[in-house]
């Protein structure tokens, strides 16, 4: 079945560090690919989405592009602020029963220092 | 625009009881979908409704039902509460079916714990 797989926590970066956080794939076809985010208390927010093949998602200053050969939807951001800390989900819409369903990754967890 | 509403925030219950949690969609939202958020499965879809007729469902037992109202509003039951139903759970909404056109909005769940 569909699967997302994503590189374990937790995560620990200096403000204004370099991150990237894997995710990879297994599904039929061409499944749409997201990242939520979810601070703590809260539900879960939609960071970005790309639809097909080389689509690149951005927000906020995270990109992550969909890239079929290697299957895999990594997270960047060239510059973390403390604000940023919180669990990263990587998702890929799934077909089921003539509608779709989120099939999410374990989750990241993020911490950014002052 | 309000957000979707999941009441109540918190929630304990005893094995055996039955609970139903309550979500309110955005206004113009169809389609509510429910999750199950917990640390060693992570989240787990349970099920989808739209224009009150359950289009989804997960791989969860029978003890886990749902129902949409005409104005879109859903609730779930669970029914001979297990403590591993110990869990966040979430619910989402959006304009319609499938996740490509019509992304999703969480709530910000509701908290069980059995004990």
């Amino acid at each position: 079945g569909d699967s997302v797989t994503q590189m374990e926590g937790p995560v620990t970066l200096s403000e204004e560090a370099f991150l990237t956080i894997n995710c990879t794939y297994t599904a039929t076809g061409y499944p749409s690919l997201f990242w939520y985010v979810q601070y703590p208390g809260e539900g879960l927010q939609l960071l970005l989405k790309a639809t097909k093949a080389d689509d690149k998602g951005s927000n906020k200053g995270f990109e992550a592009t969909y890239r079929k050969e290697t299957t895999s939807f990594h997270l960047e951001k060239g510059s973390v602020q403390v604000s940023d800390s919180a669990v990263y989900f990587c998702a890929l819409g799934a077909p089921q029963g003539g509608s779709e369903k989120l099939v999410f990754g374990k989750g990241t967890k993020l911490t950014v220092n002052p | 625009k309000a957000g979707v509403t999941q009441t109540p925030r918190y929630l304990i219950k005893t094995r055996g009881q039955q609970v139903t949690l309550s979500c309110s969609p955005i206004s113009g939202h169809r389609s509510v979908s429910w999750y199950q958020q917990t640390p060693g499965q992570g989240l787990q879809f349970l099920f989808e409704y739209f224009s009150e007729t359950q289009r989804n469902k997960g791989n969860f037992p029978g003890r886990f039902s749902g129902r949409q109202f005409s104005n879109s509003r859903s609730e779930m039951n669970v029914s001979t509460l297990e403590l591993g139903d110990s869990a966040l759970y979430l619910c989402a909404s959006s304009r319609g079916t499938g996740t490509n056109n019509s992304p999703l909005h969480f709530g910000n769940g509701t908290r069980l714990t059995v004990t």
